[in-house]
Order: structure tokens, then C-alpha cells, then sequence
């Protein structure tokens, strides 16, 4: 079975500020693939970033960054200066080599305060 | 190029009634996944469609039901319903091949919001 699990519920913040959210996933295959979306108020989730576990190498992508231990199993996602625009829920997701459904976590819903 | 579209945006049901649920996938994509996402919950998967078969299946009643057409497009149907169907319904769409274990990138359409009375 395999389960994602995002431990904070929401998470409020000012403007500028960084901010880190957290995901916590269970497998037991050794070849997986993890997934970071944003879901704005009209609901469309939003594709961010898709990583497979043979690559442990943290990610920058502008404002983004992502940080993947195996060792903890934790796959989190980091936020730099953060603007009103970052406001949303946050899901991190997971997908295994003998599954290609996604398992989601409960989603951190994000608030940016000006 | 045309991402992930769905039909109808918003509906109203009565218990009872049955639904159909439309998703067109991005271009170039063959698979169709749909999720079901309860307020305040994660997306649930459903079920996930390649070549015109069901290929994998979540915890969901044989009320839910679906298909893919020629042209990849796909849609969802649910007999019977239950207050507890309302829901955001999300259509993802992906390239995944024959295989389908590569973990392949789903892409989201702006959903479907169900309210069952």
C-alpha cells in the first residue's frame, strides 16, 4: 500500500517570508515517482514538479525549490519570498512502477498575507 | 496547444439520477484518469482508461463507470447517486504507453463540480 501524508493543514504567512511544506510518503517498490501540485480557488490542479526515486538531486525552479531524502522518505517543497499569488492548496502526490494512480496527501492549504 | 478539457463545469443532481461526466485529454496523450475530490479532501482515483479499456480501478462502486473513445476522450458515468457523490470530479490525461509504469505526468482539466440534492 502506499500512502502520502502532509502533516501541516494550513499554513499562513506574510508576503516575502519563506515558507517550507512538508510531505511524508510510505512505498514499498523501490522505483516511484513523487509529485508536487497547486490547486488555486478555481480548482484546476496545476502541475509543479515530478520526480522518480532514483534521482535525489534537489531542484530549483525560481521562488521553488524541493528537497528529496530517501532516508527520511520526505519529499518538501520550499517557497522563497513568498507572494499573495503563491496562496493555494499545496498536494504532494506518489506513484509507483507497479501502480500509476496517483495517492495524494490531504493538501496544505497556503495563505500569503500582503 | 489544448489542455485537459471537461464537461460540463458545474451540475445538479437529485438523488437517484445518473450522471456522464465528458474529459478531453491534452494532445498528444492515450491515457484518462479520474479522481474524485471531497471538500477539504485529496483527489481519490477512480479508475484510469488506455486504449479503450479500464486498466486500473480505486475503492469506487460499480455504480461509477466509464469509458475512452477512439479519439482518447473519455467519459464518466454514475448511476444511482448519493449525497455523498458531490464532489470536484478531475479528469488527468498522460502519455503512458502500452506499459503505464513509468509514472508518467498527469495533466489536470478544470474539473467538474456535482452537487447531488
Amino acid at each position: 500500500a502506499q500512502k502520502v501524508t502532509q502533516a501541516q493543514t494550513e499554513i499562513s504567512v506574510v508576503e516575502k517570508e519563506d515558507v517550507t511544506l512538508d510531505c511524508v510518503y510510505e512505498t514499498r517498490d523501490t522505483t516511484y515517482y513523487l509529485f508536487w501540485y497547486k490547486q488555486p480557488p478555481s480548482g484546476e490542479l496545476v502541475f509543479l514538479i515530478r520526480r522518480n526515486s532514483f534521482d535525489e538531486q534537489n531542484e530549483i525552479s525560481g521562488r521553488y525549490s524541493w528537497n528529496f531524502q530517501k532516508s527520511t522518505s520526505s519529499f518538501n517543497f520550499t517557497i522563497t519570498a513568498s507572494q499573495v499569488v503563491d496562496s493555494a492548496v499545496y498536494f504532494c502526490a506518489l506513484s509507483t512502477g507497479a501502480n500509476s494512480k496517483l495517492t495524494f496527501g490531504k493538501g496544505i492549504t497556503l495563505s500569503v498575507r500582503p | 496547444d489544448a489542455g485537459v478539457t471537461q464537461s460540463p463545469t458545474h451540475l445538479i443532481k437529485t438523488r437517484g439520477q445518473q450522471v456522464t461526466l465528458r474529459c478531453s485529454p491534452k494532445s498528444g496523450h492515450d491515457t484518462v484518469s479520474w479522481y474524485q475530490q471531497a471538500l477539504g479532501q485529496g483527489p481519490q482515483f477512480i479508475f484510469q482508461y488506455y486504449e479503450e479499456e479500464e486498466r486500473q480501478r480505486g475503492n469506487f462502486p460499480d455504480r461509477f463507470s466509464g469509458h475512452q473513445f477512439p479519439n482518447y476522450s473519455s467519459e464518466l458515468n454514475v448511476n444511482a447517486l448519493l449525497l455523498g457523490d458531490s464532489a470536484l470530479y478531475l479528469c488527468a490525461s498522460s502519455l503512458e504507453g502500452a506499459g503505464g509504469l513509468n509514472g508518467e505526468t498527469q495533466y489536470f482539466g478544470p474539473g467538474t463540480r456535482l452537487l447531488v440534492l
